[in-house]
């Protein structure tokens, strides 16, 4: 059964950074689409990056330049790297295997605030 | 961008009926249609890839997708209570992906 949990959220000041922790199991990150995924408050789901099988990543036009997805294979996590944070990306952030997000975790809550 | 239109934005229905969700792409794109179920509180469940594909095993034949090119459906027959729910749409076909507003079904 494929499991995904996501960690690192918190509370964090404008323009500061986070790092988001995506550790999967009975499933293999190497080599497999993965993708975050989040969600404001109240609001829809907004699609954030997606990373193919060879490890190259495209971002939404709202993150790219700020956010960055990297993984450890040896321990089957995917990142996501959060810099020069907005009030605006204040969200739940969710992690999905494949393109089409056939799996997701539970998220975890981002709070972007002073 | 493709724009991905849902209708309607919101919907109220009983027990036992028959509701269509419609999803409607800015450009074609090909059958790269999921559909996406999401309960109060919880992450979403992916129910259909590929535009008619049920996701899992575990995913209720009640539902069905349909569709290609521009205009989608999903249908969902004999509502149970637990069917109530938000509903979306994503495209997968052309970065960046994007998803639909959204369709809340509600009990009537």
């Amino acid at each position: 059964e494929v499991q995904l949990v996501e960690t690192g959220g918190g509370l964090i000041q404008p323009g500061g950074s986070l790092r988001l922790a995506c550790a999967a199991s009975g499933f293999t990150v190497r080599g497999n689409y993965m993708s975050w995924v989040r969600q404001a408050p109240g609001k829809g789901l907004e699609w954030v990056s997606v990373t193919n099988g060879g490890g190259t990543t495209y971002y939404a036009d709202s993150v790219q330049g700020r956010f960055t997805v990297s993984r450890d294979n040896s321990k089957n996590t995917l990142y996501l790297q959060m810099n020069n944070l907005r009030a605006e990306d204040t969200a739940i952030y969710y992690c999905a295997t494949s393109s089409y997000l056939d799996n997701w975790g539970q998220g975890t809550l981002v709070t972007v605030s002073s | 961008d493709i724009q991905m239109t849902q209708s309607p934005s919101s919907l109220s229905a009983s027990v036992g009926d028959r509701v269509t969700i419609t999803c409607r792409a800015s450009q074609g794109i090909s059958n790269y249609l999921a559909w996406f179920q999401q309960r109060p509180g919880k992450a979403p469940k992916s129910l259909i890839f590929a535009a008619s594909y049920l996701q899992h095993s575990g995913v209720p034949s009640n539902f069905s997708g349909s569709g290609s090119g521009t205009d989608f459906t999903l249908t969902i027959n004999s509502l149970q209570p637990e069917d109530f729910a938000t509903y979306y749409c994503q495209q997968y076909k052309t970065y960046p992906y994007t998803f639909g507003q959204g369709t809340k079904l509600e009990i009537k």
